[in-house]
């Protein structure tokens, strides 16, 4: 059975640091991976996701993710964090011919000014 | 605004009631999801219809039912609520059911039960 896990429920940052959300994965076969964002009482938007080719991807706001296949992980990462990027986040993946989409406890951003 | 319309927005019901849940899809999708949001439970898939017939089914209780209609939009059934289903409920849809495609969400149905 596929699963996520994010291992940290909060990461604190400093505006204009570079910021780091981990995600750790489990399939039984090739993974696609998905990174949503969540703000307050809103539902959740699509930010990027890696389905073949190159581990670097790159996405909405400026954030990319780095897919480590034999690390089984999917890091959400973005060079200069903004306080508006204040968020929930959620690592979600899916295996090929799957129907579910599994997600991530979450993680909660907070960039200080 | 990712294009999948949820209604009602927020609702406040009673223990032992049944409420209804609706939610369009993005123009063209065939593809509907429903998700459950709570604290302490995180987000859990529910269930997953395509082009009107149901194609996966997660935690859903029994109390709970959905379908998709010929016009793609899909209802969700809560019945005999109790208050440990207060919660967010999310609609998402996508294009196609490929592993590789992308779900777009509503913004969510706040249910309550008092």
């Amino acid at each position: 059975a596929q699963s996520v896990a994010q291992p940290e429920d909060q990461v604190n940052v400093a505006e204009g640091n570079p910021l780091t959300v981990k995600c750790t994965y489990s399939v039984s076969g090739n993974p696609y991976l998905f990174w949503y964002v969540q703000y307050p009482n809103r539902g959740l938007q699509f930010l990027l996701k890696y389905i073949t080719g190159d581990n670097l991807v790159k996405g909405s706001y400026g954030f990319e993710a780095e897919f480590n296949k034999s690390q089984t992980s999917f890091h959400l990462k973005k060079p200069s964090a903004l306080v508006s990027d204040s968020a929930l986040y959620f690592c979600a993946v899916r295996e090929m011919g799957g129907q579910n989409f599994v997600f991530g406890p979450g993680t909660r951003l907070s960039v200080l000014p | 605004d990712s294009g999948v319309t949820q209604t009602p927005k927020h609702l406040i019901t009673a223990t032992g009631q049944r409420v209804t849940l609706r939610c369009s899809p993005r123009s063209g999708d065939l593809s509907v999801y429903w998700y459950q949001q709570s604290l302490d439970q995180g987000l859990q898939f529910l269930i997953h219809y395509y082009n009107g017939e149901e194609r996966a089914k997660g935690n859903i209780l029994e109390r709970f039912s959905a379908q998709q209609f010929p016009d793609l939009h899909s209802e969700l059934n809560l019945s005999s609520l109790e208050l440990g289903d207060s919660a967010l409920y999310f609609c998402a849809s996508s294009e196609k059911t490929g592993a590789g495609n992308t779900i777009y969400f509503g913004e969510g149905s706040w249910l309550t039960v008092v």
